[in-house]
């Protein structure tokens, strides 16, 4: 089953331009991660936030989350063409939970 | 550390085969995870270990998947009498154990399973 749900599913912007990428879920958590995936291959871990943060940085990622709402956001700034990728969240369904669930993705690409 | 590693990278068999997939998690990690993933959409949980507990398997995973850990360290998935709804890239992935939750998980590259 999947926990979250990204909006929209497909996004294409230039180069250089923000994207902002939304996430829904449905359960209590303990924290909510963003991956990434470049066509054909594994995903790799970008950020982590946890169910008591409201907003997180790493470099040109800004992740926020809204508990109450059960929605998070992920914005990358300054894109550039290599971020073309789809992006998931993941969710851990809270408390004792031990494995995460993703979401169906955003695949977003970077024009140049 | 040479990060997560999976085997075979790619694999074509016939509807009724067996087939194995191996996953050599980050060696520190004490828990592993198997994954699948069809085109379009996003990872779908089968099943995960602790050590070499099987602590978790999906609703969704048949009999004829079977999964195993036997010493903690390299992990096995089998798929018995393989369908075509099979068809999929199934992924491993390893972490450590949080005090709570599921922690960052490291992906493998994946193991892509074509049932003709």
């Amino acid at each position: 089953s999947q926990q979250g749900e990204e909006d929209p599913q497909a996004l294409s912007i230039q180069e250089g331009e923000n994207a902002t990428m939304n996430c829904s879920y449905k359960t209590s958590i303990n924290n909510l991660q963003w991956y990434r995936q470049n066509s054909g291959r594994g995903l790799v871990h970008l950020i982590l936030i946890r169910s008591n943060e409201r907003e997180k940085h790493s470099g040109r990622l800004r992740v926020t989350l809204d508990t109450s709402k059960k929605s998070s956001s992920l914005l990358i700034t300054a894109s550039r063409a290599a971020d073309t990728a789809s992006y998931f969240c993941a969710t851990d369904e809270g408390m004792g939970a031990q494995k995460l669930v993703f979401g169906q993705g955003t695949r977003l690409t970077i024009n140049p | 550390d040479t990060g997560v590693s999976q085997d075979p990278r790619h694999k074509i068999t016939k509807r009724g085969q067996n087939v194995t997939f191996r996953c050599d998690p980050i060696s520190e990690h004490n828990r592993l995870y198997w994954y699948r993933q069809t085109l379009g959409q996003g990872p779908e949980f089968l099943t995960y270990f602790q050590n070499e507990a099987q602590l978790e398997k999906s609703r969704l995973l048949s009999d004829r998947f079977s999964a195993e850990r036997p010493k903690g360290s390299f992990s096995t998935l089998e798929i018995q009498r393989t369908e075509q709804g099979d068809s999929a890239m199934y992924l491993c992935a390893s972490s450590l154990a949080p005090l709570q939750g599921a922690g960052e998980l490291f992906f493998g590259e994946g193991s892509r399973l074509t049932v003709l």
